[in-house]
């Protein structure tokens, strides 16, 4: 069975840092792109970016490309998020995502982890 | 940035009744476009990739068509299960980006 857990939310304050984490279980992590999408209280979906198998190519939407890093640990099925000057617009419930084997739409999500911003 | 028009906002629907959700990307996305559909609380689960593939596990009730820049959703025979927001994603081009969602109720 394909898992996903997400893990590393929670309250932080505004211009500080915070890092995600993913858990893949069930399928060859290493065989993936992997992606993290968002999703402000009441609103819709954004997508944040993408990293292929061997993170040689990394994908990013531009608004979010100066402030979120993404990255991988095949050896440990872990993705990362990592998330820095942190502001009010940026509290969401974040997503990480397994893409299909074309590597396109997003066949598995994790259940998501709430982060608040404030202070 | 590709932007992704989805309409309506919001539906109410009996049971049993054809729903369809529309989504118009602001240019050709060459069928690069899937559906997403969210009950509260939960994740997002694919639905149609490629504009009208059916994911594995998804009701045949679900189907998708359209091509260029239209695109559309259509669930037959409306089951209470699937009241939910519907999302369309285009990843023909990045940044990839989603619609703003179609909320589902039951009449």
């Amino acid at each position: 069975e394909v898992k996903l857990v997400e893990s590393g939310g929670g309250l932080v304050q505004p211009g500080r840092s915070l890092k995600l984490s993913c858990a893949a279980s069930g399928f060859n992590f290493n065989d993936y792109w992997m992606g993290w999408v968002r999703q402000a209280p009441g609103k819709g979906l954004e997508w944040i970016g993408e990293i292929n198998k061997d993170s040689s190519t990394i994908n990013y939407t531009p608004s979010l490309k100066d402030k979120f890093t993404i990255s991988r640990d095949n050896a440990q099925n872990t993705l990362y998020l990592q998330m820095s000057k942190l502001g009010s617009e940026d509290t969401a419930i974040y997503y990480c995502a397994r893409e299909t084997t074309e590597g396109i739409a997003f066949d598995y999500w994790g259940q998501g982890v709430m982060v608040t911003v404030s202070s | 940035d590709i932007q992704m028009t989805q309409s309506p906002a919001s539906l109410s629907a009996s049971l049993g009744e054809t729903v369809t959700i529309e989504c118009r990307a602001s240019e050709d996305i060459y069928n690069g476009l899937a559906w997403y559909q969210q009950k509260p609380g939960k994740s997002p689960q694919l639905l149609i990739y490629n504009a009208n593939s059916l994911h594995t596990g998804v009701p045949s009730r679900f189907s998708g068509s359209g091509s260029g820049t239209q695109y559309s959703l259509k669930i037959n025979s409306l089951q209470s299960e699937d009241v939910a927001s519907y999302f369309c994603q285009q990843y023909y081009n990045y940044p990839y980006t989603f619609g703003a969602g179609t909320k589902l109720e039951l009449k």
